[in-house]
């Protein structure tokens, strides 16, 4: 299995532009998760997807953020207008069962994001 | 509100030199403690889970421990492939809670 998949790995834009961080979680999987990591603040959790559903997004700063499931196999984040404070780490990560029940969770590489 | 809160921020050790991170919670409804291993430029990979006080788990030079209140990450004779960021987190009724990590240099 290839893992979770994340792409671009990095992405550098200017203050003001959309900005879409793609996710391809492991085959199989049931929930879905995306994370924004700082120095500051570490693993913050933004929203998560269960069967395709959002169940909890209190985690996304603000409007400017919005996330996507489609399918069972991709995900999108995306940020717009982006801000510089929005420049961290972004990871996706799958779980094999629900929410309520998860175990362990499957990380991607993350997309470092840059914003001037 | 649930925390998570790690120490020491950062740990140098020398090869062989074996010591013990912390990981105090405050979390309602615990459904139990994970460990990660972070790399620099990856994301974190699953070491450990642990569900109730007592428990405890091993993986080579590694051994997790939970109490009511906290766990400790025991690294015995550490080599230099430990180095990494080692993350706790605490699963409540629906979710991981983070804390900021560890971040763990082994020299030889």
């Amino acid at each position: 299995d290839a893992g979770v998949i994340q792409s671009p790995r990095h992405e550098v834009t200017e203050m003001g532009q959309e900005v879409t961080l793609r996710c391809k979680p492991i085959s199989g999987h049931n929930s879905l998760f995306w994370y924004r990591q700082t120095m500051m603040r570490g693993l913050e959790l933004l929203i998560y997807f269960n069967n395709n559903v959002p169940i909890d997004d209190s985690g996304m700063p603000e409007d400017r953020f919005s996330a996507k499931m489609p399918n069972a196999s991709f995900s999108t984040l995306k940020i717009q207008p982006s801000e510089p404070r929005d420049s961290a780490v972004y990871f996706c990560a799958s779980g094999p069962r629900t929410v309520a029940t998860n175990e362990k969770l499957f990380f991607g590489s993350g997309t470092q994001l840059s914003v001037l | 509100e649930d925390q998570v809160t790690q120490s020491p921020e950062a740990l140098r050790l020398q090869e062989g030199e074996s010591s013990s991170l912390n990981c105090s919670y405050t979390v309602s409804g615990l459904r139990g403690l994970f460990w990660y291993r972070q790399d620099p430029g990856k994301g974190p990979e699953f070491l450990f889970t642990l569900y109730s006080a007592g428990e405890e788990k091993e993986k080579e030079r590694l051994k997790a421990t939970l109490t009511k209140k906290e766990s400790f990450l025991h690294i015995t004779a550490p080599k230099p492939e430990d180095s990494a960021t080692y993350l706790c987190a605490v699963h409540n009724t629906d979710k991981l809670i983070f804390g900021t990590g560890t971040r763990l240099q082994v020299f030889p």
